[in-house]
């Protein structure tokens, strides 16, 4: 079953401007993690926030999470066309049998040039 | 450093047909390893994931089966493939810093 829920599904923006995605989740988790996705290929790790953490930078990346609301975002400033990709957030409730993503549906981010 | 090798990366394959996907791992020992598949335009679905040697859980019942006969050796099979397995699949490992994914296996079934 889906854990996390990406909205907007599909965003488009020109070069430049920031885009933001957020993520909500149903269930307590030990960490929340967002990955990008170029078309047809495999994904790739952006960002990992843990559950005690409210805030996280990487470069133009930021990502928040709000462990009462069960929701996290996911900012990227300074949009570039490169940036166009599938993003996805996953969730692992950090089972002690071995942690297991759970994923959203993603939101495709198209920038404009 | 720790790489992943998943292969091939396209595969064309008739209905009721085997299936055999291979997925490898290096520079790291004992690590948690998943496979996933991604219906067009949609999340990832965890089909199965291994501690270790032997040991495979899985997710969901479907027509697909796996298997780890070595630590970094992780093998997603079936004996009769259905129009339904048509995907992408990709292979995983994951450490305390997050997942590392394969390059994704595009299976299409005819």
């Amino acid at each position: 079953s889906q854990q996390g829920e990406e909205d907007p599904q599909a965003l488009s923006i020109q070069e430049g401007e920031n885009a933001t995605m957020n993520c909500s989740y149903k269930t307590s988790i030990n960490n929340l993690q967002w990955y990008r996705q170029n078309s047809g290929r495999g994904l790739v790790h952006l960002i990992l926030i843990r559950s005690n953490e409210r805030e996280k930078h990487s470069g133009r990346l930021r990502v928040t999470l709000d462990t009462s609301k069960k929701s996290s975002s996911l900012l990227i400033t300074a949009s570039r066309a490169a940036d166009t990709a599938s993003y996805f957030c996953a969730t692992d409730a950090g089972e002690t049998s071995g942690s297991r993503l759970t994923f959203g549906e993603g939101t495709q981010l198209t920038v404009n040039p | 450093s720790q790489t992943i090798h998943q292969w091939p990366a396209t595969l064309v394959q008739p209905v009721g047909s085997p299936l055999s996907l291979e997925c490898t791992v290096e520079g790291t020992s004992n690590p948690n390893l998943y496979w996933y598949r991604q219906a067009a335009g949609r999340g990832l679905q965890l089909l199965f994931y291994s501690v270790g040697i032997g040991q495979i859980s899985s997710e969901v019942p479907q027509n697909l089966s796996a298997s780890r006969p070595q630590d970094r050796q992780f093998i997603l099979s079936s004996k009769k493939l259905l129009l339904s397995d048509s995907g992408f699949y990709l292979c995983a490992w994951s450490d305390y810093y997050g997942y590392t994914f394969g390059s994704g296996t595009r299976l299409t079934v005819v």
